[in-house]
């Protein structure tokens, strides 16, 4: 199975200010046809996940331009240019390269 | 709009069975393969498995922690998605939602339901 880490398991923001999480993968993410199947997630307390980035970079429909996802291979980075209020909760990267598909364990983001 | 709500939720003893469902509107659901995700108390998400569309023959994926306890099916008459779950244990004591591929291959989740509380214990 393909282990995804993340990092930091948590971290205080000061509204505003940027925020950045690292996920990496324990072997490439890249697809025999080519493509990275590699999606980053939110969930709020007491909601269920929801989608932000997919494919490494891009934004589902309706996520703020403040999110961005990058990376390549292994390693993955995304990234809050300024932390706002519903912002908090807990990240998490997913792939969906191989089988079983498999989750970081989650990097939860709050105020400070 | 999207919807996706489970149900069938509650508690069932070690050794027992379960059966969830899943109701979908707002969107063609023949068309997308859908998954299980599940998430212990206080814990990350974890892949429970896939059943694919008609186009791809239904064919399933399972998680290896899963595999020859669950199964899953779907009737798209009814726009819903099902997980039987037999031979339950405690570590099978999660909220598990049912989230939609995106269109294609399903290399994403774009929508997910509210989840379903299945508690295992004496």
């Amino acid at each position: 199975d393909i282990v995804m880490t993340q990092t930091p398991l948590s971290s205080p923001v000061t509204l505003g200010q940027p925020a950045s999480i690292s996920c990496r993968s324990s072997q490439s993410l890249v697809h025999s046809n080519g493509n990275t199947y590699l999606s980053w997630l939110h969930q709020r307390p007491g909601q269920p996940p929801r989608l932000l980035i997919h494919r490494i970079s891009n934004r589902f429909s309706g996520v703020p331009d403040r999110f961005s996802g990058s990376g390549a291979g292994t390693d993955f980075t995304l990234k809050i240019s300024r932390v706002e209020a519903e912002d908090v909760g807990v990240y998490y990267c997913m792939q969906a390269t191989q089988f079983p598909l498999t989750f970081g364990g989650g990097t939860k983001v709050e105020i400070k | 709009e999207v919807q996706l709500v489970e149900s069938g939720g509650g508690l069932v003893q070690p050794g027992g069975s379960l059966r969830l469902s899943c109701a979908a509107s707002g969107f063609t659901f023949s068309d997308h393969y859908m998954d299980w995700v599940r998430q212990a108390p206080g814990k990350g998400l974890e892949w429970v498995g896939r059943t694919r569309n008609k186009a791809n023959s239904y064919t399933t994926e399972y998680a290896p922690s899963v595999k020859g306890r669950f199964t899953f099916s779907r009737d798209d008459s009814k726009n819903s998605l099902y997980l039987q779950m037999n031979s339950l244990n405690t570590e099978d004591t999660a909220v598990y939602y049912c989230a939609r591929g995106s269109t294609g291959t399903a290399t994403e989740f774009d929508y997910w339901g509210q989840g379903a509380l299945v508690t295992v214990s004496p």
